[in-house]
């Protein structure tokens, strides 16, 4: 049984680019949440969604951040234009509930130079 | 979000030694969930126990629960090499989703 799936696993680029990163949740899980880990702010939920509908946007740190989930088996976080301070891992995690037990990816290391 | 606070943050203990870690929160709570993080890897779900629970077992895994207190620690009997990794805890509370701590790093040596 395939497990939360995030592309890409690394990603380098310049700062001011546009940053895609991409979520696929277990089949049959109905929300799904967006982390980013620093060492210095330890685990951090960005948004979280419920049957596709965001429905906690509050740690998503400025316009720059957006997340998308067209449909049950996709999600994606863009930042537009990107900044080293978003240097980070960020996690794509799936649940059948907002406090059930998450499955999480393994993440996008993310350096942006 | 305000996190669950975890001691000690770092452990270091011999293998076969138990390890002990402790996690607190300021709100109530629906449960209590431990994951843990290899080093490179997403968290892992270990257990959940709920807040009607004291005690749960799973393998080498225990956790127990003081709603009185606010606190919950996971302890890791005859601990092997493997088990060194990062622990979290976790709680749903008022905010019905995942609050984790700041995280324990434990380290097992062999």
């Amino acid at each position: 049984d395939a497990g939360v799936i995030q592309s890409p696993r690394h990603e380098v680029t310049e700062m001011g680019q546009e940053v895609t990163l991409r979520c696929k949740p277990i089949s049959g899980h109905n929300s799904l949440f967006w982390y980013r880990q620093t060492m210095m702010r330890g685990l951090e939920l960005l948004i979280y969604f419920n049957n596709n509908v965001p429905i906690d946007d509050s740690g998503m740190p400025e316009d720059r951040f957006s997340a998308k989930m067209p449909n049950a088996s996709f999600s994606t976080l863009k930042i537009q234009p990107s900044e080293p301070r978003d240097s980070a891992v960020y996690f794509c995690a799936s649940s059948l509930g907002e406090d059930q037990p998450q499955h999480f990816g393994d993440g996008t290391r993310l350096s942006i130079l | 979000s305000q996190q669950g606070e975890e001691d000690p943050q770092a452990l270091s203990i011999q293998e076969g030694e138990n390890a002990t870690m402790n996690c607190s929160y300021k709100t109530s709570i629906n449960n209590l969930q431990w994951y843990r993080q290899n080093s490179g890897r997403g968290l892992v779900h270990l257990i959940l126990i709920r807040s009607n629970e004291r005690e749960k077992h799973s393998g080498r895994l225990r956790v127990t629960l003081d709603t009185s207190k606010k606190s919950s620690s996971l302890l890791i009997t005859a601990s092997r090499a493997a088990d060194t990794a990062s622990y979290f805890c976790a709680y749903s509370g008022s905010a019905r989703q995942l609050t984790f701590g700041s995280g324990t790093q434990l380290t097992v040596l062999p």
